[in-house]
């Protein structure tokens, strides 16, 4: 079946530096979504992506929509302690279901 | 401010119990999913409605477990007998298109 692979598994970054994930499959997707999870919560939607080569910004979060469609990426620029958690890609074609990464936990450093 | 709702938050059965877990979609949402989060599996989905109809239960043990949409504001996730390996947490989820919103799920923990 479709599977999604997220790099890093985790990062301890030092508050104020900027990060970078992402999110890579086998299998093309038409839609790609990021998700942060705090502790004791459920995934809350950061950024939804619906073209190839599409970049979006929430804040200080930017994501782009792979040209390949095989890809995404998630970029956090100045991290904040609140930007702790666990973050999750999730991919969608249409008529299926969402695919979702394993994640990656960031912990910053004060 | 439009929220998926689930209760209870947290549930403590004993073994062999019946739970059941319920969740509220956004109004006018006509997808729902129940996701279970398990450290070692992460997310997977054991079911999902479309317009309240069952669409993929596949993920979901079906000796044990039953989904339903009695209405388009009720979703229920239920689990008869319970066993010590279903402890999670169980999330909801509704969406409308290409998005899913998640509700703060159930802790479940079966003893």
């Amino acid at each position: 079946g479709q599977q999604l692979n997220q790099s890093p598994q985790s990062m301890f970054i030092q508050e104020g530096e900027d990060v970078s994930m992402n999110c890579t499959s086998s299998s093309i997707f038409n839609t790609w979504l990021w998700y942060k999870q705090d502790p004791g919560e459920g995934p809350v939607l950061l950024i939804a992506l619906y073209k190839a080569g599409e970049l979006t910004s929430n804040g200080r979060l930017t994501a782009q929509f792979g040209i390949t469609r095989k890809d995404s990426f998630l970029n956090i620029s100045a991290s904040i302690p609140s930007d702790v958690g666990i973050y999750f890609c999730a991919g969608l074609n249409y008529g299926q279901n969402f695919v979702f990464g394993p994640g990656t936990r960031l912990s910053v450093l004060p | 401010d439009a929220r998926v709702t689930q209760t209870p938050r947290d549930k403590v059965t004993e073994m062999g119990q019946e739970v059941t877990m319920r969740c509220q979609p956004i109004l006018g949402h006509n997808t729902v999913f129940w996701y279970r989060q398990t450290m070692m599996q992460g997310l997977e989905l054991l079911a999902y409605f479309r317009n309240r109809a069952p669409l993929d239960d596949s993920g979901m043990p079906k000796d044990r477990f039953s989904a339903e949409m009695p209405d388009a504001t009720l979703a229920t996730l239920k689990i008869q007998p319970s066993e010590p390996r279903d402890s999670a947490v169980y999330f909801c989820a509704s969406g409308l298109g290409a998005e899913a919103f998640f509700g703060q799920g159930t802790r479940l923990t079966v003893v």
